[in-house]
Order: structure tokens, then sequence, then C-alpha cells
């Protein structure tokens, strides 16, 4: 069953720490997003991937968050430093195209940062 | 710059009463929407979604949601609740032009259903 995962599922870490969060995408989903989610703040956009390239970056909150996606496939989100303020669910998303395509989820990753 | 308001953020309903979950949005263009719900431990999924034609969509499970233009709103409705419909509800838009990638979310509404 080929839908979106994401890995950890769970990471609890250390201020000051880095971490990496994964997404493997539906197969064949040209469009990646990453999205955050915080308790009562819904969804906030973080990054577009089409292919490799990230044409949109606009959402990231500031420049300890970058990420990347390879062979337009698996895509990871590092956040560098982390801060308390990090803590959150960040959900990953794929779609066969951008535009008018329905978005897949995973399930997330519970980042708690302590 | 696009942006959702959902106006409810908790709504409790006995089973087989009328839902109506409100959603606006702030946008000049044409616009794409959608509604999308999250069950308890569960990924999101897609309810239902308007691109053009007759502004009324019927979605899985019975969920039907209706495009005013002329408000900005894109409210989500079902005639009777069960309770499995418990579940968070997020109403989301993307433009239909350039940059029509980016979905914007609400803030989502909490649905309890009693039994």
């Amino acid at each position: 069953g080929a839908g979106v995962s994401q890995s950890p599922s769970n990471k609890v870490t250390e201020k000051g720490k880095d971490v990496e969060l994964r997404c493997d995408p539906i197969s064949g989903h040209t469009a990646l997003y990453w999205y955050r989610q915080s308790l009562g703040q819904g969804l906030e956009f973080l990054i577009y991937f089409q292919g490799n390239s990230a044409p949109d970056k606009s959402g990231l909150p500031s420049d300890r968050f970058s990420a990347e996606r390879t062979g337009g496939s698996v895509s990871t989100l590092t956040i560098q430093r982390t801060q308390q303020e990090d803590s959150a669910v960040y959900l990953c998303a794929s779609s066969l195209d951008r535009g008018r395509s329905p978005l897949h989820f995973g399930n997330g990753t519970r980042l708690t940062v302590t | 710059a696009q942006s959702v308001s959902q106006h409810n953020h908790h709504v409790i309903l006995s089973e087989a009463a009328s839902l109506e979950l409100g959603c606006n949005y702030s946008y000049g263009g044409t616009v794409n929407l959608f509604w999308y719900v999250q069950y308890p431990g569960q990924h999101l999924q897609l309810l239902l979604k308007y691109f053009s034609g007759d502004p009324l969509v019927k979605g899985i499970k019975g969920f039907e949601a209706e495009f005013i233009k002329s408000k900005f709103s894109f409210n989500l409705r079902k005639p009777s609740v069960q309770w499995s419909d418990t579940a968070e509800y997020f109403c989301a838009v993307s433009s239909s032009g350039a940059g029509s990638y980016q979905l914007t979310f609400g803030k989502g509404t909490k649905l309890s259903v009693i039994p």
C-alpha cells in the first residue's frame, strides 16, 4: 500500500541539537510539500518541491530550516540548532502535480524539543 | 496572499444532528477549494474539492459543500452526522493561476459527535 511514509514518527531532541526528518512520497508524484502543524494553529506551509527543485522556500521559518529532495523522490527536512518553538508535527504530502491534484499526506513526525 | 478562516474551533453535536462548518477565504482571483479531514490517529485525507462548475459539490461519506463566490465562502454540510464523523476538518484554498501549488489551510474545526 504505497502511501506517503514519514520517519521517524516521533522525535524527542534536546534544544540546540540538529534533527533530520524524512519523507518518502508516493511513487510517481512529482510535487512534494512540507507543512508544520502546531496545536491550534492549523497547517503552516513550509516548502514545495517540483521534482528536485524548490521554487518556493518562503515558508521556512528561519535559516535553521532547510530541505532537499533527491531523485525526484525522498525528501529530508533538516532543522539545525533546534529551539523549543520548533516543537510541532511536521507533515509531508505529495501529489501527481501542482495545482488541482489532491495532496496525499503522511502521518507526520511529532517533534518535541526539550 | 491568500488566507482561510474557519469560524468554529470546536463543534459538539449529537448523532443525527445537522452539520454546517463555516469557511471563508480571502483571495482576489480564481480559486480551487478543498475540505480535508483528519480522523483520530489517522493522516489528513481529502473530503471534497471544488474547481469550477456546479457550486454544490458532493464528497465522501455524505458530505457536501457549497461555493458562494459573492461571500468568499465554502461551507461544509452534512444533513445527519454519525459518531464516526468525529474528526478535525480543514478548509483549504489554492489559486488557479501561477503559484497554484501552495495550498493554504484554515486552523481547523474539531467536530465531536456524541452517540
